[in-house]
């Protein structure tokens, strides 16, 4: 069975700190792939980025970065400099590696930045 | 940009009611997702959708609960009978298919009470 573990329940942060969102996942799958959703406060869930098991480069985009470690089993996502903006329920989550697998989520970190 | 819509956004019903949620997918799309999140508590997986047949459907997805796309374009979910412990936000999401799992495009909510 698949499980994502989101360690964190809430962490709240001073604007323009910088801050990692902890991910480990559980999966028995030699292909999966792993996401980062968000949830702002009007509730709409909001991609983030996809990452397969075979890719453990590093990505950035913008002040978003996201760290893959299989070694590990976790998918870090951290946020530079952050902004008021930023405030939200962030999940991660991970499907097997078929076209129209389910996502599995994990409970989700709720960030808060304090301006 | 496409995107994943649903109404109604809020419905109100008694236990015991039935509802019908709708969704209309992206429309290329040709896998169909609903997930619901209890207030405060993680994204769960209910049904998967394709080819007009289910894929795939959870533990929570019972004889009370289906799903139906009657044209080319809505995608509902129906509760035969509803319960207090149906109160959630329910998720349609869309996803474009193929080899992979493409990220899955989630509509709005629609935030259902049971009372």
């Amino acid at each position: 069975a698949q499980k994502v573990t989101q360690a964190q329940t809430e962490i709240s942060v001073v604007e323009k700190e910088d801050v990692t969102l902890d991910c480990v996942y559980e999966t028995r799958d030699t292909t999966y792939y792993l996401f980062w959703y968000k949830q702002p406060p009007s509730g709409e869930l909001v991609f983030l980025i996809r990452r397969n098991s075979f890719d453990e480069q590093n990505e950035i985009s913008g002040r978003y970065s996201w760290n893959f470690q299989k070694s590990t089993s976790s998918f870090n996502f951290t946020i530079t400099a952050s902004q008021v903006v930023d405030s939200a329920v962030y999940f991660c989550a991970l499907s097997s590696n078929f076209g129209n697998e389910k996502l599995t989520f994990g409970t989700g970190t709720r960030l808060t930045i304090i301006p | 940009e496409p995107e994943v819509t649903q109404t109604p956004s809020h419905q109100v019903t008694q236990m015991g009611q039935e509802v019908i949620l709708r969704c209309v997918p992206i429309s290329n799309h040709l896998y169909f997702y609903w997930y619901r999140q209890i207030l405060g508590q993680k994204v769960e997986f209910l049904v998967s959708f394709y080819n007009n047949e289910i894929s795939e459907k959870s533990e929570i997805f019972d004889d009370q609960f289906s799903v139906e796309r009657p044209d080319g374009s809505n995608f509902t979910l129906k509760i035969r009978s509803t319960k207090l412990e149906d109160s959630a936000m329910y998720f349609c999401a869309s996803q474009i298919g193929g080899q992979v799992p493409y990220e899955q495009y989630f509509g709005p909510g629609t935030r259902l009470t049971v009372t």
